[in-house]
């Protein structure tokens, strides 16, 4: 069965400053799609990047950054020049590449504090 | 445009009681998931529906059901409420066929006495 980790509860970053969230999974397929989303206290969901597994090079979205380790199974997120509104909860997640729905399977999330 | 929309936002049962919660899908999807999200933890899949079909589930009793409407939109039931219901139930829509990308809404808040 397909795990995900994020050993990290709560992380802490100053304003302006990088901070990475680290996230490691566990998986016997070899075509999948990784994913970072953001839980702000609104409660809903919000994508934040996305990185196919047949991909070598690492996804960037703006300040957003990614470290996709295919054989060391580790999938970190970076966030560069660290805004206020970044502070929520980040979860990574799994989805088989295969499945038969777009099932996601998620960790147990960072919470991620922006000190000003 | 709008996005996937959910009710109730919050709500109370006891024990026992049955409850329904209602989402419909963002405009043009055609395909409803729904999570579970217990406080401090990761959503957890509870099913999929797509064409009125419930095509996965994920490890969940039978005391949570659902439906999908020719709309698209969606119900999910839960019968003989246990206190560890107690969470917030995401809906999530996506369109087959395409990237598959999951957009969530805000979720309902269910609070179990």
């Amino acid at each position: 069965a397909q795990t995900v980790t994020q050993s990290q509860p709560e992380m802490s970053v100053q304003e302006a400053e990088t901070v990475t969230l680290s996230c490691t999974y566990d998986t016997s397929e070899s075509d999948y799609y990784l994913f970072w989303y953001k839980q702000p206290p609104s409660r809903q969901m919000i994508l934040v990047i996305r990185q196919e597994a047949y991909k070598q090079q690492n996804a960037t979205e703006n300040r957003f950054s990614v470290n996709f380790q295919k054989a060391a199974k580790s999938f970190s997120l970076k966030i560069s020049d660290s805004q206020l509104g970044d502070a929520a909860m980040y979860f990574c997640a799994y989805r088989y590449y295969g499945g038969a729905t777009n099932k996601l399977i998620f960790g147990t999330g960072t919470l991620l504090a922006v000190q000003p | 445009d709008a996005g996937v929309t959910q009710s109730p936002t919050h709500l109370i049962k006891t024990r026992g009681q049955q409850v329904t919660l209602r989402c419909s899908p963002k405009s043009g999807h055609d395909t409803v998931s729904w999570y579970q999200q217990a406080l401090g933890q990761g959503p957890q899949f509870i099913f999929q529906y797509y064409e009125e079909e419930e095509r996965q589930r994920g490890n969940f009793p039978d005391r949570f059901s659902g439906h999908q409407f020719p709309n698209y939109s969606s119900e999910l039931n839960v019968n003989a409420l246990l206190l560890g219901d107690s969470a917030l139930y995401l809906c999530a829509s996506s369109l087959t066929g395409g990237t598959g990308e999951l957009f969530f809404g805000e979720g309902s808040r269910l609070t179990v006495l």
